[in-house]
């Protein structure tokens, strides 16, 4: 069954420090999302992405955060400038359309921890 | 914006018992409700999913129903195995949204 894989599995890096999680989505989906949870909290949308822009994003995802597809088949998140408060989870997803009501596909997850 | 509420947090049966699972949605105009069940170390997995055209859903051991008038649904699973021990997640589609608003989380525990 296809599958989304995230990588690293795990990443420790220290405040201010820049992040990069990678996503490498189902092939023939065409939306993106990543989604984050804090221990212990319930999973929260950030952004999603389509035909290469951003399509919708929460208020979580500010400047400091941004999403590529810098070529066919990764889907990356980059954190600029790491705060604590970014020790999370962060869930990739992909679907094939997006009708309002598409399934989501997620990755196992990287967990980042800000020290 | 929509809100996903999810009790109970936490759920503990004996093998064979059922098992139920309840959320509220605030939103009227969301119009699609997932379920998704997390393994330790895994992401969310779809289990069964409902649209608001309709009121009931049954998939083997699973079954999910949705109240529009009060806006709540429900997962029930029956004959519980151990193997169905994990958190499971309620979500909402708000109407004309990409996002997924995800209820709490209820942990599930089968004891043999």
């Amino acid at each position: 069954e296809p599958e989304v894989t995230q990588t690293p599995s795990h990443q420790v890096t220290q405040m201010g420090q820049e992040v990069i999680l990678r996503c490498v989505p189902i092939s023939n989906h065409l939306y993106f999302y990543w989604y984050r949870q804090i221990l212990g909290q319930k999973v929260e949308f950030l952004v999603s992405f389509y035909n290469n822009e951003i399509s919708e994003k929460s208020e979580i995802f500010d400047d400091q955060f941004s999403v590529e597809r810098p070529d066919g088949s990764n889907f990356t998140l980059k954190i600029r400038s790491t705060k604590l408060e970014d020790s999370a989870m962060y869930f990739c997803a992909s679907s094939p359309d997006s009708s309002g009501a598409n399934v989501l596909t997620f990755g196992a997850g990287s967990r980042l921890t800000v020290l | 914006g929509e809100n996903v509420e999810q009790h109970p947090s936490t759920l503990s049966v004996q093998e064979g018992d059922s098992a139920v699972i309840k959320c509220t949605y605030s939103d009227s105009a969301s119009n699609y409700f997932p379920w998704y069940k997390q393994e330790l170390g895994k992401g969310p997995q779809l289990i069964i999913d409902i649209r608001s055209n309709v009121g009931e859903k049954k998939d083997q051991r699973i079954a999910v129903t949705l109240n529009k008038t009060a806006k709540h649904f429900s997962l029930h699973i029956t004959e519980t195995q151990p193997e169905d021990s994990a958190v499971y997640f309620c979500a909402a589609y708000p109407y004309n949204t990409d996002k997924l608003i995800f209820g709490t989380g209820t942990r599930l525990q089968v004891f043999p």
